[in-house]
């Protein structure tokens, strides 16, 4: 089955990019997500990558992907104290609705 | 409605009662996911329901766990005999194609 590891904690300079890291283990997921939960909210969906793409841009949000080291990234430009949150990488398979694995999450400290 | 909606938001419950913790899906889709997240901890997969096939009930911790769902709508998820060790916010998702999970808000169940 899907395993998903990332870093726990990422702390950076208001304004400088932040880089969170992702590792997956199944070869086959086909969609790969990342999500962003705040202090007492849900899970807020930013962006998600087809297995076929290397890399996918959205304002400031960049996702990189390396299949061949099961590697995932993401990259928020210009950090702002508002993307203080942990983000949560997660995998899907294909064949049609298979559940999300989930990483175990890397808390992002924004300081001025 | 236009998310996903979980009741109630917050439950408080003595060890030993059962829980019923209620979801309701954005109409149509089809596919319906619990997810249990612990204080600090990422998201750990229970159960998912995909229209009116046998659910995936892998993720199930313990027989005290059930859940159910009539076709596409309203599913409840039913603790029984709670512990303290089943404290956690209780995630509901739903999906409709390969991609764009939904997220509820959760239940945040604790066992006193």
């Amino acid at each position: 089955g899907e395993d998903v590891e990332q870093s726990l904690f990422l702390s950076v300079r208001e304004g400088d990019s932040s880089v969170i890291n992702c590792t997956y283990t199944d070869s086959s997921s086909t969609y790969l997500y990342w999500y962003k939960q705040e202090p007492g909210a849900g899970l807020q969906l930013l962006t998600y990558i087809f297995s076929n793409m290397d890399m996918k841009q959205d304002q400031r949000l960049t996702v990189l992907l390396n299949k061949k080291d099961k590697h995932l990234s993401l990259r928020i430009a210009d950090t702002q104290t508002g993307d203080s949150a942990i983000y949560f990488c997660a995998g899907t398979a294909l064949g049609g609705y298979n559940k999300l694995i989930f990483g175990a999450g890397t808390r992002l400290a924004v300081h001025p | 409605g236009a998310g996903v909606s979980q009741s109630p938001s917050n439950k408080v419950t003595e060890k030993g009662k059962d829980v019923e913790l209620r979801c309701d899906p954005i109409s149509g889709h089809t596919a319906l996911y619990w997810y249990r997240q612990r204080l600090g901890q990422g998201l750990e997969f229970l159960i998912y329901f995909q229209g009116n096939s046998a659910p995936d009930k892998s993720g199930l911790p313990s027989d005290r766990f059930s859940a159910e769902r009539t076709g596409e709508s309203v599913s409840t998820l039913t603790i029984q005999r709670t512990q303290q060790e089943d404290s956690a916010v209780y995630l509901c998702a739903s999906r409709k194609t390969n991609y764009g999970y939904t997220f509820g808000s959760g239940t945040r169940l604790t066992v006193v």
